[in-house]
């Protein structure tokens, strides 16, 4: 397994402004990843944060609203751009390990961001 | 604090019976499946996962049947405890990295 840890843990932030979070791995791992998990839903990929390259984004996701960065092996970040109330969201962290029988994916303890 | 799944269908169980947890997966090229817990405040967290070659799985006080025909996954707790009241979510994944989550179940263990 591995051990992430997010910054802020929480935030409440005005809309049109921005937040950036920030991920942090306990090992390098090659594979990380930035989930959204709005009010009472399940949780929605938003990319993956790729080494040295630009993040791969999934639908109805884009680079200008949500950038991210992947300096090294251990570290990413996931900036919210312009906020809006509907972007008030759990946003978590995730990396893949290799586990026993296949890729495992371990989460963040999630960053929880209010726009008022 | 903040709750997550304030919608979801909820499991209500005694303590000390056990829990079975279904969701229905929709990708009949998946061939990997985890199962998660999220408790009130925290990331999801891994408890099994099992592979489509594979029907049947066991962990600690867990197991996970997997039925490909009908594409169903069930999660199975055994001597359910109040620590596992929780929300759990299935999640798929195809011949990539990428996970498709469920809707989720909320677990409620009443003492």
């Amino acid at each position: 397994s591995a051990v992430i840890s997010q910054k802020p843990s929480r935030d409440i932030c005005q809309r049109g402004t921005s937040l950036t979070i920030q991920c942090q791995v306990d090992s390098q791992v090659t594979m990380m990843f930035w989930y959204r998990q709005q009010p009472g839903q399940s949780l929605t990929l938003i990319a993956t944060a790729n080494q040295g390259s630009e993040a791969t984004y999934e639908s109805g996701f884009v680079i200008d609203k949500f950038p991210i960065s992947r300096p090294n092996l251990t570290f990413s970040t996931l900036t919210v751009s312009n906020m809006s109330p509907e972007d008030s969201s759990i946003y978590l962290c995730s990396v893949e390990t290799s586990g026993t029988s296949s890729y495992e994916q371990y989460f963040g303890p999630g960053t929880r961001l209010t726009v008022t | 604090g903040e709750s997550v799944g304030l919608h979801l269908p909820t499991l209500s169980v005694q303590e000390g019976d056990n829990s079975i947890i279904n969701c229905a997966y929709s990708n009949s090229a998946s061939d990997y499946f985890i199962w998660y817990k999220q408790e009130s405040g925290k990331g999801p967290q891994f408890i099994i996962d099992i592979r489509s070659n594979m029907d049947k799985r066991q962990g600690q006080r867990v197991t996970v049947l997997l039925n490909k025909t009908v594409k169903h996954l069930s999660l199975q707790i055994a001597a359910t405890q109040p620590g596992d009241s929780a929300v759990y979510f299935c999640a798929e994944q195809a011949s990539s990295y990428k996970l498709i989550f469920g809707s989720g179940t909320r677990l409620l263990v009443r003492p």
